[in-house]
């Protein structure tokens, strides 16, 4: 058990749908990076928040935000929902950035129908 | 081109083979990671790796930071190791780019 926890497990929707996925990190980690595993593309960074703060972006599209709370958990949203965007979205939290173990999450798997 | 880059692509062995996967990349890094994703799609963090070489039970990991090349060793590979070996570099930035990870098949 990696600590980290990713909720739902499974999510299936419409096109032109909003979802929000959640992720709490493991107890201590300040860091939340946020994953897109698609078969055609592989896994890709999607963003990092560290300490509530947006630490770093990388292959997110504008339909999608993400946000880090208080307590350090982190939601991502996708909003205006395409067939292409069904994937698996993984979660994974670190101690610090970078140079600390990567503890990932048993991610969400979005269907869009 | 890839980034990183993993060989091969597609790895079968019999239960008890020494196993090697290999990484290659062409930026500079801070850390790289070996991480393993088992058939049910969750992914556990094997490695994370900066210089020289770790182990953990039958797994070894090693690092070349000048050829910028990393290896991973599987002894004594047993079929609970079939899974996919994904390698990931931090390229000294937080935007970890991940290989396109190597599929082993370990048949008894």
């Amino acid at each position: 058990d990696s600590g980290v926890t990713q909720t739902p497990k499974h999510l299936i929707t419409a096109t032109g749908q909003r979802v929000t996925l959640r992720c709490s990190p493991r107890s201590g980690d300040l860091s939340v990076y946020w994953y897109q595993q698609s078969l055609d593309q592989g896994l890709q960074f999607l963003i990092q928040y560290y300490n509530g703060e947006e630490r770093a972006k990388g292959n997110i599209l504008e339909r999608f935000s993400a946000q880090q709370f208080p307590d350090l958990h982190s939601e991502l949203n996708l909003s205006s929902l395409e067939l292409g965007d069904s994937a698996l979205y993984f979660c994974a939290s670190s101690v610090t950035p970078q140079n600390s173990p990567l503890h990932f999450g048993n991610g969400t798997r979005l269907t869009v129908t | 081109k890839n980034e990183v880059e993993q060989s091969p692509q597609n790895l079968t062995a019999q239960e008890g083979e020494f196993i090697t996967i290999n990484c290659s990349y062409s930026v500079g890094i801070s850390a790289l990671h070996w991480l393993q994703q088992h058939p049910g799609g969750g992914i556990v963090s094997l490695f994370m790796l900066s210089s020289g070489k770790k182990k953990h039970g039958r797994l070894i990991a090693t690092i070349n930071i000048q050829e910028k090349h990393s290896s991973l060793h599987i002894t004594a590979s047993h079929p609970r190791d079939s899974a996919v070996y994904i390698c990931a570099v931090y390229p000294n930035t937080d935007k970890l780019i991940f290989g396109t990870g190597t599929r082993l098949q370990v048949f008894p």
